[in-house]
């Protein structure tokens, strides 16, 4: 099983902030990387898959990237509709896919 | 537009058989992609508990294997879980989800997910 680690667990930042997420896996998952968006008593939302690639209807300010073992995900500006729980999930290991366990980004 | 609604009972007694059924709106699941169940426990993360591909291969975490099952109707465009028994460890917040194919097997249309209690 390749385990998905996320830092850091709590990210506290001011809006207008740049908010930058990490995700290691365990062991290479090439770019089979995608992250989602999770507000408090909704699902998840897909944000940006491929690593890289964002998803229909997701703002510019998110961005992807990284390959291999380590990836980032940046919020260019923090908007107060981008303060959420924000989880990566490996697809590499088919058919095993596996989640980090969050970061939670709160208003500074 | 793609919909997912799960249903089904929000109580269930310990050791019993948790069965949760998901509608889909919108796609015809008989087209293609992978169907999946994907759980969170209050205050936790996500964990992956299975999928189908619209063929009917199912796919499940090992962790869970032993007792889970996984089955679509394509009749009535629907795709269901049950859970043998379940534990207080099982109570979670169930979603189901459309899972990309060809490679990406990301999750990109989610049901609201509805929230299982296993009690007595």
């Amino acid at each position: 099983e390749i385990v998905m680690t996320q830092s850091p667990a709590t990210l506290s930042v001011s809006p207008g902030e740049r908010a930058t997420l990490s995700c290691r896996a365990s062991q290479s998952v090439s770019s089979n990387l995608a992250w989602y968006q999770q507000k408090p008593g909704q699902a998840p939302r897909l944000l940006i898959y491929g690593a890289s690639t964002r998803a229909t209807g997701i703002p510019a300010r998110f961005s992807g990237s990284g390959s291999g073992t380590e990836f980032t995900l940046t919020i260019s500006s923090l908007q107060s509709e981008d303060f959420a729980v924000y989880y990566c999930q490996q697809y590499n290991n088919w058919p095993l896919w596996t989640f980090g366990q969050g970061t939670k980004v709160e208003i500074k | 537009q793609v919909q997912l609604q799960e249903s089904g009972p929000g109580l269930v007694k310990p050791s019993e058989t948790l069965s949760l059924t998901c509608a889909v709106s919108g796609y015809s699941i008989s087209s293609g992609y992978y169907w999946g169940w994907i759980r969170q426990p209050p205050g936790k993360g996500l964990e992956w508990i299975g999928s189908i591909y619209h063929s009917g291969s199912t796919y499940y975490n090992p962790s869970l294997k032993s007792r889970v099952t996984i089955s679509v109707d394509t009749s009535k465009n629907q795709f269901s879980l049950k859970l043998s028994s379940v534990t207080a460890a099982d109570t979670a917040v169930y979603y189901c989800a459309r899972q990309w194919d060809y490679g990406d097997y990301y999750f990109d249309y989610w049901g609201q997910g509805t929230l299982v209690t296993v009690s007595s």
